[in-house]
């Protein structure tokens, strides 16, 4: 079975500092793609980065990176200089033949 | 501007009556999919469709069912034969349904029983 976890069910950071939250997944495919979605207070999910499981460079958008590590089936992302808007439930999924969602962390960003 | 409209933002259900959730999407993606989400989980798929007139189950399509008519809609009903419906319900599409492709999402219906 294809699935996807996120150990962390809550994380949270002080303003202006980093946070890296955790995932890992399990699939037989060699061929799929990593997702990290924000779902803010308003349930609209949104896409934050996205990672080709056949490049090993790591992708980055603006203050959002991730670490992959393929052989360890570990797809964390961190968010650096965070801000007060990027309080949000973060979702990984992973696709092969479909889309599969972890359970989510939420993310609380004090000021 | 280019989305996904999803109507209503709310909606109720009485017991034993079918309802319908819209989705439409100006992005002339071919892909289009259907989501639940339920507190504490992530996003399950219901149905999915490549094209049109075309449609496939997904992990919870019991109770479900879905048309795919025009490229730009593809609308949910929530049947009576699904005994728990108290969701908040997700539609996405693609360009293709690849790999590869990145989904993009509507701001969903919240659905309750009454």
């Amino acid at each position: 079975a294809q699935t996807v976890t996120q150990s962390q069910p809550e994380m949270s950071v002080q303003e202006a500092e980093t946070v890296t939250l955790s995932c890992t997944y399990d699939t037989s495919e060699s061929d799929y793609y990593l997702f990290w979605y924000k779902q803010p207070p308003s349930r609209q999910m949104i896409l934050v980065i996205r990672q080709e499981a056949y490049k090993q460079q790591n992708a980055t958008e603006n203050r959002f990176s991730v670490n992959f590590q393929k052989a360890a089936k570990s797809f964390s992302l961190k968010i650096s200089d965070s801000q007060l808007g990027d309080a949000a439930m973060y979702f990984c999924a992973f696709n092969t033949d479909k889309l599969i969602f972890g359970t989510g962390t939420r993310l609380q960003v004090f000021p | 501007d280019g989305g996904i409209t999803q109507s209503p933002k709310y909606l109720f259900r009485k017991e034993g009556q079918n309802v319908t959730l819209s989705c439409e999407q100006n992005l002339n993606h071919d892909a289009m999919y259907w989501y639940r989400q339920d507190p504490g989980q992530g996003l399950r798929l219901i149905y999915y469709s490549q094209i049109v007139n075309d449609f496939q189950k997904g992990d919870i399509a019991e109770g479900y069912s879905v048309s795919r008519e025009k490229k730009e809609s593809f609308p949910l009903t929530v049947t009576s034969a699904q005994k728990n419906p108290t969701a908040f319900y997700l539609c996405a599409s693609s360009i293709k349904a690849r790999v590869k492709n990145i989904q993009y999402f509507g701001a969903g219906t919240r659905l309750s029983v009454l």
